[in-house]
């Protein structure tokens, strides 16, 4: 079936540096994209999300960009933090299914 | 405001033995309920999602059973543990066309 996926399983990045994470996905349909972040022990969390009628979107600290044209997703995190430490996972949908297609993870270790 | 309450948050528990995992939801109704596994170091896999009081759906044949009895209640069983069922469980929730909002997790060893 379609499957979203991570090009990267583990990105090292120093503090204070800006990390880029991405993630490739197959379902052209796709019109709703979601960032995760999961720290060690807890359940993911929101950070961003962004419908296909936009191709970039901001948060604090967070940007996500969409390339629909070659099925691309990233999540841009500025300043990175030592906080930022985690698996980063994205999620592709339907906006208006019930359904979220998770990619495999990519971890983010921030070194101090 | 919604929150999403699962628990027990670790277990350990015998090959063989029963298992009951229960999640809710406040703050919101007729929430879609879903139930993941998560292996260390692994992905997200699916394991049941539910649009309804007693509306289950199962995406893999598996030792585990879920059943929604109340509209914001979603519980996972198994009458036999295998050791194969450890793992972290997470529930979430969402509303229709929204993104997921998980649970804290259940850490599941069976030994």
């Amino acid at each position: 079936g379609e499957s979203v996926g991570l090009h990267l399983p583990t990105l090292s990045v120093q503090e204070g540096d800006n990390s880029i994470i991405n993630c490739a996905y197959s379902n052209s349909a796709s019109d709703y994209f979601i960032w995760y972040k999961q720290e060690s022990g807890k359940g993911p969390q929101f950070i961003i999300d962004i419908r296909s009628n936009m191709d970039k979107r901001q948060g604090q600290r967070v940007t996500v960009l969409l390339n629909k044209t070659v099925k691309h997703l990233s999540l841009q995190i500025a300043a990175t933090q030592p906080g930022d430490s985690a698996v980063y996972f994205c999620a592709e949908g339907l906006y208006g299914n019930n359904r979220l297609a998770f990619g495999k993870g990519n971890q983010v270790v921030v070194i101090p | 405001s919604q929150t999403i309450h699962q628990w027990p948050a670790t277990l350990v528990q015998p090959v063989g033995s029963p298992l009951s995992l229960e999640c809710t939801v406040e703050g919101t109704s007729n929430p879609n309920l879903y139930w993941y596994r998560q292996a260390a170091g692994r992905g997200l896999q699916l394991l049941f999602y539910s649009v309804g009081i007693g509306q289950i759906s199962s995406e893999v044949p598996q030792n585990l059973s879920a059943s929604r009895p109340q509209d914001r209640q979603f519980i996972l069983s198994s009458k036999k543990l295998l050791l194969s069922d450890s793992g972290f469980y997470l529930c979430a929730w969402s509303l229709t066309g929204g993104s997921y909002t998980f649970g804290s997790g259940t850490r599941l060893t069976v030994v």
